[in-house]
């Protein structure tokens, strides 16, 4: 069984720059969910999709984006890339919305 | 909203020993879901244990236990026969089980094993 990959590992781009983050989900989940982990802190949630659909947001601007395709793989993108952009990001899938949810490896985002 | 705090940002254990983690949080809920976290330098989470709110019994797997305390709000981790590849940081986790999609996470506590 594979589990959760992301692409790329590591990403640099200049400020006001957009980028767009993958996800392959695990087989047989249908939910992901991305998160931003600053250095030295916890993961925080960007947002949830379920089915193809947005199902919750965090404290994150517009700018912040998503989608999730029939496969149940999914995109983050973010627009008018900002220096505190700069995170590492997380995607994570579960068979369920109410589920436990399994990490995949993150995207290193480095905004200069 | 609901918060969870680590209070210890290091923690240092010799190996084959025992080391506890602590975790609290806040909530007025009385349903939810309460996880463990463990990320290597790989940066990869990996899932150590889950516990129910519901569920009085003490979630165990293998080493890895929690002693959970729903009226004080606590929630810790002890790692028994503590192992070189179990040093990483560890984080504790909140989820509603009616908000299911928004899981609030502790700073982490870092944890280093001594040979």
């Amino acid at each position: 069984e594979t589990g959760v990959t992301q692409s790329p590992t590591h990403l640099i781009k200049t400020r006001g720059q957009q980028v767009t983050l993958r996800c392959s989900s695990q087989s047989g989940h249908n939910t992901v969910s991305w998160y931003q982990q600053a250095l030295g802190q916890g993961p925080q949630f960007i947002f949830q999709y379920y089915r193809e659909e947005e199902n919750g947001r965090g404290n994150f601007p517009p700018r912040f984006s998503g989608l999730q395709f029939p496969n149940y793989s999914s995109e983050l993108n973010v627009n008018a890339l900002e220096l505190d952009d700069s995170a590492l990001y997380l995607c994570a899938s579960s068979p369920r919305r109410a589920d436990t949810q399994y990490f995949g490896p993150g995207t290193r985002l480095t905004v200069l | 909203a609901q918060t969870v705090t680590q209070s210890q940002p290091e923690m240092s254990v010799q190996e084959a020993e025992t080391v506890t983690l602590s975790c609290t949080y806040d909530t007025s809920e009385s349903d939810y879901y309460l996880f463990w976290y463990k990320q290597p330098p790989s940066r990869q989470m990996i899932l150590v244990i889950r516990q129910e709110a519901y569920k009085q019994q003490n979630a165990t797997e293998n080493r890895f236990s929690v002693n959970f305390q729903k009226a004080a709000k606590s929630f810790s981790l002890k790692i028994s026969d503590s192992q070189l590849g179990d040093a990483a940081m560890y984080f504790c986790a909140y989820r509603s089980a009616d908000n299911n999609n928004d899981m609030r996470f502790g700073a982490g506590t870092r944890l280093t094993v001594k040979p």
